[in-house]
Formats: C-alpha cells, sequence, structure tokens
C-alpha cells in the first residue's frame, strides 16, 4: 500500500464550487505540504503543517484553506474554485529531520471549469 | 531563499553516464543541496541530498563543488527508466521548505 495517498486523483468541478482535496498518510510523519504544479513548472507551496495544531501559509495560499484533522490527514480546500486554480496537485510528508527529505502522494488532477 | 539555476533540458543515451549541473551561487553556509526527480505522471521522489562532501547512495551520486556553488548529479549508467524531470533544491538546516524550480527535463535515447 501507499504511504501517502490522496483522493480524489482527478476531479472535474465548475467555477464557484466548493472542492475538497484530502491526503492520508502512513508513514508517521508529524509534518505534511500541500503544493500545487502547472504545467512545465515546478511545485509551488500553498500550505503546509509542522503538527496537528501548527498550520502556515506557503507561496501561493490565496483562494485556499486547510485542515489537519490528524496527524496522518491534511485536506486542502478551494472554498470557490475559479478556473485558474485548474492545476496538479499534490501532498507530501515529511519527518522532523534537520534535510527535512520529502515523500510525495501520486497527485490529484483538479479541473475547474 | 537562496536559489539554484539548472539547464532546461538535457539528453543521454542508455546505460551512459549523465552529469546534471546545479548552481547555486547564494548558497549559505547552513543550506543542505537536495535532489528530487519527478517521473511522468507522478510525484516527486527524493534521490540524494548532501552538505560539504560528496555522497553515493543506490541511485546516484552527488558531487559538491569546493566552494559549495554548485553541484552535479551524477547518473551512472542512464536507463529509459531515469527519464524524469530533476531539481535541485536548497534547504537550511530545519524547518525551511523546499522551492522547486522548473527543473532539468532528462530525455534518455535507447
Amino acid at each position: 500500500d501507499a504511504d501517502v495517498t490522496q483522493t480524489p486523483r482527478n476531479r472535474i468541478t465548475k467555477t464557484g464550487k466548493r472542492i475538497m482535496l484530502e491526503c492520508s498518510q502512513t508513514k508517521g510523519h508529524d509534518r505534511m505540504y500541500w503544493y500545487r504544479q502547472d504545467p512545465g513548472l515546478g511545485l509551488r507551496l500553498i500550505y503546509y503543517s509542522f503538527d496537528v495544531k501548527d498550520i502556515n501559509k506557503g507561496e501561493i495560499s490565496d483562494g485556499y484553506s486547510v485542515s489537519r484533522q490528524a496527524q496522518a490527514k491534511f485536506s486542502l480546500s478551494l472554498e470557490s474554485a475559479i478556473p485558474n486554480q485548474t492545476a496538479l496537485y499534490f501532498c507530501a510528508t515529511s519527518k522532523d529531520s534537520s534535510y527535512n527529505e520529502q515523500f510525495f502522494g501520486p497527485g490529484t488532477r483538479l479541473t475547474v471549469l | 531563499d537562496a536559489k539554484t539555476t539548472q539547464p532546461n533540458s538535457m539528453e543521454s543515451n542508455e546505460e551512459e553516464p549523465v552529469h546534471l549541473p546545479c548552481n547555486h551561487s547564494t548558497i549559505s553556509g547552513t543550506d543542505y543541496i537536495h535532489w528530487y526527480r519527478q517521473l511522468p505522471s507522478q510525484g516527486p521522489e527524493y534521490v540524494i541530498h548532501g552538505l560539504t562532501s560528496n555522497v553515493n547512495n543506490r541511485m546516484a551520486s552527488l558531487a559538491i563543488a569546493e566552494d559549495r556553488k554548485s553541484s552535479t548529479l551524477i547518473l551512472h549508467r542512464a536507463t529509459l527508466r531515469d527519464a524524469a524531470v530533476y531539481y535541485c533544491i536548497l534547504s537550511a538546516t530545519y524547518g525551511q521548505n523546499f522551492v522547486f524550480g522548473p527543473g532539468t527535463r532528462l530525455s534518455v535515447l535507447p
């Protein structure tokens, strides 16, 4: 079984709809991250959480919110989806270690029409 | 955040060595150098990381310049499965998040 799972894997929605992307991990890591990737570009950090009570904004948090329900679960919400949020979304986890290796999920492809 | 510069793309022949360069002239003394790769339709995966000394693991080798302003990821025998986008990333020792640039797209020719 995959250590970091994301649901759904693909989603098509309409402008203005609320969308939630979910991430679960079985690695026992404290840190979790949400990134987005646009075609031909690297990943950009949306939000990150170093433990259940710690949530931080990343580079591009506008239009997004997150919830850390438990150590193993980190959800990303788009309150009112817009077409330029069409992208590939990745969840990642890492241990609280000095070199901070991150483990990524398979990604969620989101299309906003 | 210290930034990295990588070539947009590189090509290699199968079973030949590949040297992927990365420039990081503004690196600080506490920055680790990380390499990740992203295979088609997958999330990024860890390749290797280092601080000052050269590093080897089962996937690759990391050669770090003496002044640490550049590094090179070495794939000793490229396979078709190594075709991916390779990202060179810097992070401070504790708590700093990764900044992914566009990376180098490696094509491996049979």
